[in-house]
């Protein structure tokens, strides 16, 4: 069993719409959870990080985070067209060991 | 430059040669982490460069595999004898401080290897 799953996707979803990107754990040292936007034959670009447990919103984008249940997600309001891309997870422990998600698709259909 | 580069961008070579990958950090960081993206998959920690200290090299699948830092500045990774499974896309990245900071880690473009 992989340390991180991610939902495979792929999502298609029209302009306008909400969006839940998923991930569940299994290592409890995991502290820094961090969601990426990679478009296509480009590097991931950072979207946001929590540290622990939470909510943080930046804009469009909530990531949240449960480690009680060792879940996280990343919720886009207003999806645009502009955000079909693959959204990756990645988590982080103290010392320094990332691991990521497969990624999920994402296509907005205007 | 302002980010982080590689090259090549592309780079298709035959079974059993060696490729050699570059990666130019972000001047000033200290912090230098290679990965392997497989198609359809995430990115699978191979290295990681801090500074002078020692690297982490735990996530080198196989002795074919290693790179190369000096101080702060241009990384290479090197595959010898290339395999077909060592087709994907090698990404670099770079950030200040320590291996605590790779949230704010910048990536390259990556450099896609196809071995054929």
């Amino acid at each position: 069993q992989k340390e991180v799953e991610q939902d495979p996707g792929p999502l298609s979803v029209p302009e306008g719409a909400i969006v839940s990107l998923n991930c569940t754990y299994s290592n409890s040292a995991f502290q820094y959870f961090m969601w990426y936007r990679q478009y296509s034959r480009k590097g991931p670009e950072l979207l946001m990080y929590t540290y622990s447990s939470g909510n943080k919103e930046d804009g469009r984008f909530t990531a949240q985070v449960d480690k009680s249940s060792k879940y996280i997600s990343l919720f886009i309001r207003d999806s645009q067209p502009s955000d079909s891309a693959t959204y990756l997870c990645a988590m982080i422990t103290n010392a320094g060991k990332s691991t990521f998600g497969d990624g999920t698709t994402l296509t907005v259909k205007p | 430059g302002a980010g982080v580069s590689q090259s090549p961008s592309n780079k298709v070579t035959e079974k059993g040669k060696d490729v050699e990958l570059r990666c130019d950090p972000i001047s000033g960081h200290t912090a230098l982490y290679w990965y392997r993206q497989r198609l359809g998959q995430g990115l699978e920690f191979l290295i990681y460069f801090q500074g002078n200290s020692a690297p982490d090299k735990s996530g080198l699948p196989s002795d074919r595999f290693s790179a190369e830092r000096t101080g702060e500045s241009v990384s290479t990774l090197t595959i010898q004898r290339t395999q077909q499974e060592d087709s994907a896309v090698y990404l670099c990245a770079s950030s200040l401080g320590s291996r605590g900071a790779q949230t704010e880690a910048f990536f390259g473009q990556g450099t896609r290897l196809t071995v054929v």
